[in-house]
């Protein structure tokens, strides 16, 4: 089965570190863009950036460059999601997902989603 | 501010017919067909319905269908089911540094 899973919820404190977690699974890993995208408390969905696994590909939203780094290490089919230094308007659920298709824009198979609180 | 307006809400009854309006410009759903849609029901993720404007991932029921008139797609849900209430998303693609543009989301109640 194609799925994406997440790591679990995670709490911080305002300037800590974090790095999140998308394992994919069923599928070549390489062949197909990861997005991510967050869902603030009550609020839509918001692009943030993608990578292709295969050669390491990344392209940020502007609204998102400079504030998080998206990663991939291919070895273990795994994308990550990393802040260096968390704000509380951080806390929002973040979703990984696949684009099945890079002209599309279209994403068919999404993670379980990770919730993040950043809290003092 | 969301690139793509949607209707905050909208709503209908049990075997109704709805449908969900997604405005963009002329780099973007103007011209390109590269429209999808998602439907995220409370606590879950997203899940895709349409894509390329009209086409239907298989398990997605034929009452879902798509289209697109200039600037604005469209998602229609016909016989409306209570299962069918969610929030509803559009997507798509641009041609602007942005990569990809979303809609703000509309909440469809089945009364």
């Amino acid at each position: 089965e194609v799925q994406l899973v997440q790591s679990g919820a995670e709490v911080k404190k305002p300037g800590e570190s974090l790095k999140i977690s998308c394992k994919g699974y069923g599928y070549s890993f390489t062949s197909y863009w990861i997005g991510w995208v967050r869902q603030m408390p009550g609020k839509g969905l918001d692009w943030m950036g993608t990578i292709y696994p295969g050669d390491s590909d990344t392209k940020y939203s502007p609204s998102f460059q400079g504030q998080v780094t998206i990663s991939a290490d291919k070895s273990i089919t795994t994308a990550y999601l990393q802040w260096g230094s968390l704000k509380a308007s951080d806390t929002a659920m973040y979703f990984c997902a696949r684009l099945f298709d890079y002209d599309l824009r279209a994403m068919d198979v999404w993670g379980q989603g990770t919730t993040v609180t950043v809290s003092s | 501010q969301s690139a793509l307006t949607q209707p905050p809400s909208v709503s209908g009854s049990p075997g109704q017919s709805v449908t969900i309006s997604c405005t963009g410009s002329s780099s973007d759903i103007g011209n390109y067909n590269r429209v999808s849609w998602y439907q995220q029901p409370p606590g879950t993720a997203p899940k895709l319905m349409i894509y390329e404007v009209s086409n239907r991932p298989s398990g997605v029921p034929d009452r879902f269908s798509g289209s697109k008139s200039g600037n604005t797609a469209s998602l229609t849900i016909s016989g409306l089911q209570a299962e069918d209430e969610a929030d509803y998303y559009c997507i798509s693609y641009t041609s602007t540094n942005t990569f990809v543009l979303f809609g703000g989301g509309t909440k469809l109640t089945v009364l």
